[in-house]
């Protein structure tokens, strides 16, 4: 079946240091990957996304790469800034595109 | 460019009492998806339509129930509210299972 584990939380870092979220997913085949944004009381938001193996999706100083011979999505940031301060979802899309398997979202708190 | 929207932004319903949901997906999107996210959860898969014909069904009570209209928004519709049934719940719409994108939700709280 298709799953995705996510790293625990919750994350605390200082301004400007470098962010890691590991991801990693089981999944039939070869699905989409994507890391989702949920800021306080809103609705999820797409960070980035990855349709194939290799590829790397970006946004907002936000990098993550298809690594499909070790099934992971990590999320990185050079420099986090407080703004960065919310929950983080990876997430896959099944082949027919019917359904997204969360992880269980990572917390990051940025502080000055 | 236009997003998926969804009404109400707040509910606040009784015990045993009825909700209805609505989603408006972004313009020539054929696939509407239903999500619940509990407090501090991840969101759960709850049911999808493909061309208003349901596509696929996840971890949906029997007391809840969805569809997709003529001009493609959708509804879902809650009955007989539990305390439990207090979440945030999420529409998303995609095109053929691309793009997909997420509204703001609805955030139900049952008292």
């Amino acid at each position: 079946g298709n799953s995705v584990t996510q790293m625990e939380g919750p994350v605390t870092l200082s301004e400007e240091a470098f962010l890691t979220i590991n991801c990693t997913y089981t999944a039939t085949g070869y699905p989409s990957l994507f890391w989702y944004v949920q800021y306080p009381g809103e609705g999820l938001q797409l960070l980035l996304k990855a349709t194939k193996a290799d590829d790397k999706g970006s946004n907002k100083g936000f990098e993550a790469t298809y690594r499909k011979e070790t099934t992971s999505f990590h999320l990185e940031k050079g420099s986090v800034q407080v703004s960065d301060s919310a929950v983080y979802f990876c997430a896959l899309s099944n082949l027919t595109g019917n359904q997204f398997y969360f992880g269980t979202g990572t917390s990051l708190t940025v502080i000055p | 460019a236009a997003g998926v929207i969804q009404s109400p932004r707040h509910l606040i319903k009784e015990k045993r009492e009825t909700a209805t949901l609505k989603c408006y997906p972004i313009p020539r999107h054929d696939t509407v998806y239903w999500y619940q996210q509990g407090p501090g959860q991840d969101p759960q898969f709850l049911i999808s339509f493909y061309e208003k014909m349901q596509s696929d069904k996840g971890s949906i009570p029997d007391r809840f129930s969805a569809q997709q209209f003529s001009d493609y928004h959708s509804e879902l519709n809650m009955s007989s509210l539990e305390l439990g049934d207090s979440a945030l719940y999420f529409c998303a719409s995609s095109l053929g299972g691309d793009g997909y994108t997420f509204g703001s939700g609805t955030r139900l709280t049952v008292v």
